[in-house]
Parts: structure tokens; sequence; C-alpha cells
């Protein structure tokens, strides 16, 4: 595509109620990247994907959280048992190859739970 | 571990007058390089400028130059004859060259909130 595509835009949840987030990066870009960003807050880093390869998950903030990239393209981040301090826009970018380069986000998932 | 750090958490600033958002780092990395993006109210991150530490020169793109003081530890964002379009959330990012390809993804700093007033 022509650039990182987020589903949904917006997600209301109730606490206690699992959620899938998807990111679809562009089209042959290697790396992809979810990132987390509280309200007034910068960026906080969850994880990384590099193609196939199993991802780093130590950024990610609980065992609630869990990630996959089927196909080296299309992203899955999951939020099980959501709690309300889960509420914040999730952030997915890709970049070409994972050096130093820039990366392309999408427009995000703003993420309520109640 | 890398930490970035904007002092300036909101400014206004008159239309046509030229801007500098600061922005300090710290890392114990030799090589790496430093990220400017732009987040208007849509959300969406916008690449604006990129400076490499071993780069000589200040980067710049268009109205957009970085002030790069390495010993400093400095990578502020100037802004040249700001526009009404430039009022939005302003994030500087750093990351290791050799961060084994992206591992650790850019370390952001908390952003500034830039107001640009006609």
């Amino acid at each position: 595509g022509a650039g990182v595509s987020q589903s949904p835009s917006n997600k209301v949840t109730e606490k206690g109620k699992d959620v899938e987030l998807r990111c679809d990066p562009i089209s042959g870009h290697t790396a992809l990247y979810w990132y987390r960003q509280s309200l007034g807050q910068g960026l906080e880093f969850l994880i990384y994907f590099q193609g196939n390869s199993a991802p780093d998950k130590s950024g990610l903030p609980s065992d609630r959280f869990s990630a996959e990239r089927t196909g080296g393209s299309v992203s899955t981040l999951t939020i099980q048992r959501t709690q309300q301090e889960d509420s914040a826009v999730y952030l997915c970018a890709s970049s070409l190859t994972g050096l130093n380069e820039k990366l392309f986000f999408g427009s995000g998932t703003q993420l309520s739970v109640l | 571990a890398q930490k970035i750090t904007q002092t300036q958490p909101g400014m206004f600033v008159q239309e046509k007058e030229a801007v500098t958002l600061d922005c300090t780092y710290d890392t114990s990395d030799q090589s790496y390089g430093l990220f400017w993006y732009k987040q208007p109210s849509s959300g969406e991150m916008i690449f604006l400028i990129y400076q490499g530490s071993y780069d000589e020169q200040n980067a710049t793109e268009g109205r957009y130059s970085l002030n790069f003081q390495k010993a400093r530890k400095s990578a502020n964002l100037v802004i040249s004859a700001s526009q009404l379009g430039d009022s939005a959330m302003y994030f500087c990012a750093m990351r290791d060259v050799y961060s084994g390809g992206g591992a650790d993804g850019l370390t952001f700093g908390k952003g500034t909130h830039l107001i640009i007033q006609p």
C-alpha cells in the first residue's frame, strides 16, 4: 500500500475483554514496530519485527500483550484481559531494512478501555 | 540506555518567526542517529529530518534544519519562517546505529507542543 495502514482507527472495549489491533506495513518493508502513546506523552517502544524472525518481546509492558507477524507482512498486536491503563494510542511503523533509517508511521489505533 | 530530553512542553510563536525546539540526548554509543518527527492533531507521525552522529554538516530539509552540537549532546530543530500549519507536537528521537537491526526501536522524547499564532 501507499502507507502504513492500521485498523481499527478507534476501539472502545470493556475492562477484561481481549482486543486485536492490526498493522499493514508499506509493501516491501522488512522492519515493523509497535509503539504506545499515552495521552500527552511520548512514544513507548513495544516490539520490533524483522522479516520473519522471532521478535524481542522484552519491551512489552506485561504478559497480557502479545504480537505476531504473519508472512513477514501484516502484524497483529493482541491485548488480553484489557485494563484501563491500557488506554492509549497504539502506533505501528515500518521501515525498509530496520537499519538506521526513518520510520513511516500509521495513523494509530485509539484504544479506550472503559 | 538512551535518553532524550525535550525541556519545552509548549511554545507559542508568531507566524513567520523562526522557531528553535530543544533536544538533548544521552547515550554511551559512538554511532547513533537523531530524528525529528512532527505529529499533527490527526495523530500520524511525520518524519522531518535526520542527523547521523558522524555527519559533519548540520542536516537541512527545506525549512527545517538541525543544529547538531555533538559535544553538548544537543540536536535542536530549527524551523525557519514558521507557518500556521506547523502547529503540532514535535518529537526528538534517537537510535543506536548498530542496535542489531532496530531491536530497541527509536527512543523518543516527551515532545514539544508548538502553536503558531497568526
